[in-house]
């Protein structure tokens, strides 16, 4: 079975920029997840989503992230304007149904340095 | 934060068994063990998970005490390819939360 797929890969921006990222799960998962991973940390939930509406977004940062899943597949992360500090890689994963005893799986996600 | 204790870096053989200790003294009885691990440059990896009884799957073995305040994860013929940071996490109504995770290197 594909895996879950992000891109970009790489992406180098200026601090003041936005920038976007697409996330496809794995097919038929209906919980999706994003999260951040500064270096040489774990990685830390941003948003979940349950087929198109949000669950968690308790430690999304509102007044520059966003996120989106309008058709309840895949999904959007924006950050605007971007700060020195969110140089970090932003991971994707996905889950069947985000119930506890059913695993989540990841993209490699994307790396994102600020300058 | 995260509520399991992790030793941050071990040494294994290759070709012996990776045995990856975790203590999670607070877990509550509806929480799972989740192991995880995460190759240099990629996405972490679902390893195992179990609640009480010991689980076994084809990358690992996960060992849970009677008590459920300890684990162990077994690889039982490390590669090279199992360098990684192991992450065990306890994971119940709330979200996954990763620690710092064991630093685990295979030598040659």
């Amino acid at each position: 079975e594909a895996g879950v797929a992000q891109s970009p890969r790489y992406k180098i921006i200026e601090k003041r920029q936005s920038v976007a990222f697409w996330c496809n799960p794995i097919s038929g998962h209906a919980t999706l997840y994003w999260y951040q991973q500064i270096l040489g940390q774990g990685p830390k939930l941003l948003i979940q989503f349950q087929n198109n509406g949000v669950v968690d977004d308790s430690q999304l940062p509102k007044d520059r992230f966003s996120a989106e899943r309008l058709k309840g597949v895949d999904s959007t992360l924006k950050i605007q304007p971007a700060k020195l500090e969110d140089s970090a890689v932003y991971l994707c994963a996905s889950s069947l149904d985000g119930e506890v005893n059913q695993p989540q799986h990841f993209g490699d996600g994307t790396r994102l340095s600020i300058l | 934060d995260a509520k399991t204790t992790q030793p941050p870096s071990m040494d294994c053989a290759e070709g012996r068994a990776a045995n990856l200790p975790c203590n999670h003294s607070t877990i509550s009885g509806n929480e799972y063990v989740y192991w995880y691990r995460q190759i240099h440059s990629q996405g972490p990896q679902y390893i195992i998970h179990g609640l009480k009884n010991n689980e076994t799957n084809e990358m690992a073995s996960l060992i849970i005490t009677e008590d459920r305040k300890s684990s162990t994860l077994i690889l039982p013929h490390a590669t090279l390819r199992d360098t990684a940071v192991y992450y065990c996490i306890e994971h119940g109504n709330e979200k996954l939360t990763f620690g710092t995770g064991t630093r685990l290197t295979i030598i040659p």
